[in-house]
């Protein structure tokens, strides 16, 4: 199975400062078709996750233009550019290129 | 918009079925474009993709829980389903499902039921 690490694990943050979560696989994520299947979720306390990007760096519908993805292979990262109180959660790294799909460990975003 | 629910019994005895359906409204599970998916968290934990079904049948499941999963879809109800065996605390989780965008240019999970607690306790 591919491993997905995601460094930090905790990342107490001040409002309206930038984050950014990194997640890293044990292979390369990079698809026979070319394409990368790495999403990144949010999940809010209580809440489902939430879909925020897909194939490294789409934001999906309705998701603030402040989240952006990038990376390439083995190594990605999330940046929020301004963090939200509403940002509080614990952020997922998921891929979808090798069976069977897999998840980051998450990472806990809080605010100091 | 689409949404998900997720249904069943709360509380499982070890060794029994756990047995889960999710209602699908503002979509259909009879669409080509997509599959349809389970995934888990166990308390305080991570997440476990469990296994995705499109409109045709056509199953996948993460090899980690062997041949106690089967997935089934019911077009008529708008519904999938699914069934583990031989459950045991470790089962214990809060099980969603998900539509699986998952085709020639996707694979991921776009939008999630609210999850349902299953505990694993006699």
């Amino acid at each position: 199975d591919v491993v997905m690490t995601q460094t930090p694990l905790s990342s107490p943050v001040t409002l309206g400062q930038p984050a950014s979560i990194s997640c890293r696989s044990s292979q390369s994520l990079v698809h026979s078709d070319g394409n990368t299947y790495l999403s990144w979720l949010q999940q809010r306390p209580g809440q489902p996750p939430r879909l925020l990007i897909y194939k490294i760096s789409n934001r999906f519908s309705g998701v603030p233009d402040r989240f952006s993805g990038s990376g390439a292979g083995t190594d990605f990262t999330l940046k929020i550019s301004r963090v939200e109180a509403e940002d509080v959660g614990v952020y997922y790294c998921m891929q979808g290129t090798e069976f069977p799909f897999t998840f980051g460990p998450g990472t806990k975003v809080d605010i100091k | 918009q689409l949404q998900l629910l997720e249904s069943g019994p709360g509380l499982v005895k070890p060794s029994e079925t756990l047995s889960l359906t999710c209602t699908v409204s503002g979509g259909s599970v009879s669409s080509r474009s997509y599959y349809w998916g389970w995934i888990r968290q166990p308390p305080g934990k991570g997440l476990e993709w469990i296994g995705s079904i499109n409109y045709s049948g056509s199953t996948y499941h993460n090899p980690s829980l062997r041949n106690r999963v089967t997935i089934s879809v019911d077009t008529s109800k708008n519904q999938f389903s699914l069934k583990l065996t031989s459950v045991t605390a470790a089962d214990t989780a809060v099980y969603y499902c998900a539509r699986h965008n998952w085709n020639d240019e996707e694979s991921h999970f776009d939008y999630w039921g609210q999850g349902t607690l299953v505990t694993v306790s006699s």
